[in-house]
């Protein structure tokens, strides 16, 4: 298996709601990331997960809030969200941070904020 | 500061002819590049990598990319372009300190014309 997948493929919500973005690899990887991504715009670094820990946070507000349940599972809680937190949400993975090692995105979850 | 420019927002190409989409990084130290690819409403897809070695790298799909280190360039080419190939091309370099993180280009639209 060498894809990264991401449920769900799109997300409706009020800035009241809470709701959770799951992404699950398993290709062995031990690096997981989280991205947000504008239209017509590169990704954006949200998180950076090695070995289940939380190992960057790139001055993410805290509405976002990340998990890593396991070495193949990723989430990103969303509570409280404004309508400029709507973009694509990329997961990706790597075999380990260093820096030869490229990242495989999943497709993303498409995400509006009413 | 390290970084990536990708000079041309749009790069269009007839279909058969050849294609150059150009990439310059400022990096200290020895650079570790890549080139993604994304196709509309999907996640990015693995090209190719530079990290050492020889200076012309070939990836997927039949695209290369030329390393230049006394231009501080890795454009990605293709010999023949498809239809097929018209999508968001990005850029990225990684960054030389503990962070490890990727830092994108700001992608250039290909767009190959029957």
């Amino acid at each position: 298996d060498t894809e990264v997948t991401q449920t769900p493929k799109h997300l409706v919500m009020g800035m009241t709601n809470k709701k959770s973005l799951k992404c699950e690899q398993h290709m062995g990887h031990r690096a997981m990331y989280w991205y947000k991504q504008k239209a017509k715009k590169p990704p954006e670094l949200m998180f950076v997960y090695s070995y289940e820990k939380l190992s960057i946070n790139e001055s993410v507000p805290s509405r976002f809030s990340p998990e890593c349940p396991n070495s193949s599972l990723l989430n990103l809680h969303l509570h409280a969200l404004q309508p400029e937190d709507s973009a694509l949400y990329l997961c990706a993975s790597s075999q380990g941070t260093q820096q030869g090692n490229e990242q495989f995105f999943g497709p993303g979850t498409r995400l509006t904020v009413l | 500061a390290q970084s990536v420019a990708q000079p041309e927002d749009q790069v269009n190409v007839a279909e058969g002819n050849p294609l150059t989409v150009k990439c310059t990084y400022s990096v200290s130290g020895n650079p570790y590049l890549f080139w993604y690819v994304q196709y509309p409403n999907r996640g990015l897809q693995f090209l190719l990598k530079y990290i050492t070695g020889d200076n012309l790298v070939k990836g997927s799909y039949g695209f290369e990319a030329e390393f230049n280190k006394s231009q501080t360039s890795f454009h990605l080419k293709k010999p023949s372009a498809l239809v097929s190939d018209s999508a968001l091309y990005f850029c990225a370099v990684r960054v030389m300190d503990s962070s490890y993180k990727l830092i994108f280009g700001s992608g250039t639209r290909l767009l190959v014309r029957p």
